[in-house]
């Protein structure tokens, strides 16, 4: 079993909709979990990261995770043309390792 | 503030043949991490330092591919003898934080060095 597991996509949503991006991991230890975005041909960046219960927002981006189920979702409100990219789950490992998953791709239509 | 930066960016060359990859961290940043990151997948743990230290190498595969941080600043990458299967692109990252401390979990990712592997 791979330590992080993606919907695979990709995912294609017209301007306006909502975008769900969904994430399952294999260490229940882990505490510390991240969206990475990457646009193509560039390096990952962290747009968001949650360490606890709950939702967590932060302007059009919203990250949930639950702990017992293992699970983080990423939700962009509003989408815009200019949020299509590869969107990587990250977790910590109890070995502090960040382990990434393969990433959806996102396309926003106009 | 200068980002990681990395070279080369792309590098073509034959299999069994050689290459290194250079990496500059981000002043002040004790951690420092080679990913590689294959078409379509999530960048993969190769190699962390802390300072001079490779805390956690164990994803290296060390049969060809060595690495150094001898001043704990820049690293470099190499890989000896090439395969095909090493086509990828080497994500160099820089972080200030340590084992052990409360951080925020952000890496700061260079542009990465594509290598084309014929």
């Amino acid at each position: 079993q791979k330590e992080v597991e993606q919907n695979s996509g990709p995912l294609s949503v017209p301007e306006g909709a909502i975008a769900s991006l969904n994430c399952t991991y294999s260490d229940r230890v882990s505490q510390s979990f991240f969206w990475y975005r990457q646009y193509s041909g560039k390096s990952p960046e962290l747009i968001m990261s949650i360490y606890s219960n709950g939702d967590k927002e932060d302007g059009r981006f919203t990250a949930q995770l639950n702990k017992a189920s293992q699970y983080v979702s990423l939700l962009i409100r509003d989408s815009q043309p200019s949020d299509s990219a590869t969107y990587l789950c990250a977790f910590y490992s109890a070995l502090g390792r960040l382990y990434f998953g393969r990433g959806t791709q996102l396309t926003v239509w106009p | 503030e200068a980002g990681v930066v990395q070279s080369p960016r792309y590098k073509i060359i034959e299999k069994k043949q050689p290459v290194a990859f250079w990496c500059n961290p981000i002043s002040g940043h004790n951690t420092l991490y080679w990913y590689r990151q294959n078409l379509g997948q999530g960048p993969e743990l190769l190699i962390r330092y802390e300072n001079e230290e490779a805390v956690d190498d164990s994803q290296l595969p060390k049969d060809r591919f060595s690495a150094e941080r001898l001043k704990g600043v820049d690293s470099t990458l190499k890989i000896q003898p090439a395969e095909l299967g090493d086509s990828a692109v080497y994500l160099c990252a820089s972080s200030p934080w340590m084992s052990g401390e409360q951080n925020t979990g952000e890496l700061f990712f260079g542009e990465g060095s594509r290598l084309t592997v014929l």
